[in-house]
């Protein structure tokens, strides 16, 4: 019972380089987003995804692109990385958007650009 | 102003103390709150959900929300070294995507 699965747990990045963080979850969950958690700062909404091929953006997307091709996964794209962009990211996924249901997060991928 | 506030801690407590863990916050639309418990380097998890003002009880954890004061507590009863984490609040006035979180206190309960 896997849940939520995210790759990699940690990762260095030089400015100005890309990578994908990667999420699968095998719940079958039509919704799924993606946290920077900061200290100090809490949780803060990147991306979010009602469904394969249905995207939207949350309260901090400046900098990073999404993709919904599965149900399964949601990867997600940093393309010139920044020092800002230095955090740890989380995965979440929900059966629906409603706050009747539970939201269950991964475990988290540690970015550092330097 | 941060929509919601919540002390960072650490908050410190012996075994078996009686932990009040505590959020304010300005918007009058949350309509849903929410706890989770949150362990070094793991994701959050959810640990308790209240609809609108009231109390909700389960097992050691209670969950108090006062709309009228802009306020939302979690008590922890007879704590235990296990119970050591993060605990965010979270809450929205609708749907997962509206969710604002505090930033975390960080309890450690001793043995």
């Amino acid at each position: 019972n896997a849940g939520v699965t995210q790759t990699p747990k940690f990762r260095i990045l030089k400015i100005g380089q890309s990578m994908t963080l990667q999420c699968t979850q095998d719940m079958n969950h039509n919704y799924m987003y993606w946290y920077r958690q900061d200290p100090g700062m809490g949780l803060k909404l990147i991306y979010y995804s009602v469904g394969a091929g249905i995207t939207d953006k949350g309260e901090v997307p400046n900098g990073y692109n999404v993709s919904r091709s599965t149900t399964e996964d949601f990867p997600l794209r940093l393309e010139l990385a920044a020092p800002s962009q230095t955090s740890v990211y989380f995965c979440a996924s929900s059966l629906g958007l409603n706050m009747n249901t539970e939201a269950f997060f991964g475990q988290g991928t540690r970015l550092t650009v330097v | 102003q941060k929509e919601v506030e919540q002390d960072p801690g650490p908050l410190s407590v012996p075994e078996g103390a009686i932990v009040s863990l505590n959020c304010t916050y300005s918007n009058s639309a949350f309509q849903y709150f929410m706890w989770y418990r949150q362990y070094s380097r793991k994701g959050p998890e959810l640990l308790m959900y209240t609809y609108s003002s009231g109390n909700k009880e389960d097992g050691r954890f209670t969950a108090q929300v006062d709309k009228s004061s802009k306020y939302i507590s979690l008590f922890i009863r007879d704590s235990q070294p296990s119970d050591s984490a993060t605990y965010l609040c979270a809450m929205a006035p609708s749907g997962f995507q509206k969710l604002v979180f505090g930033t975390g206190t960080r309890l450690l309960v001793s043995p």
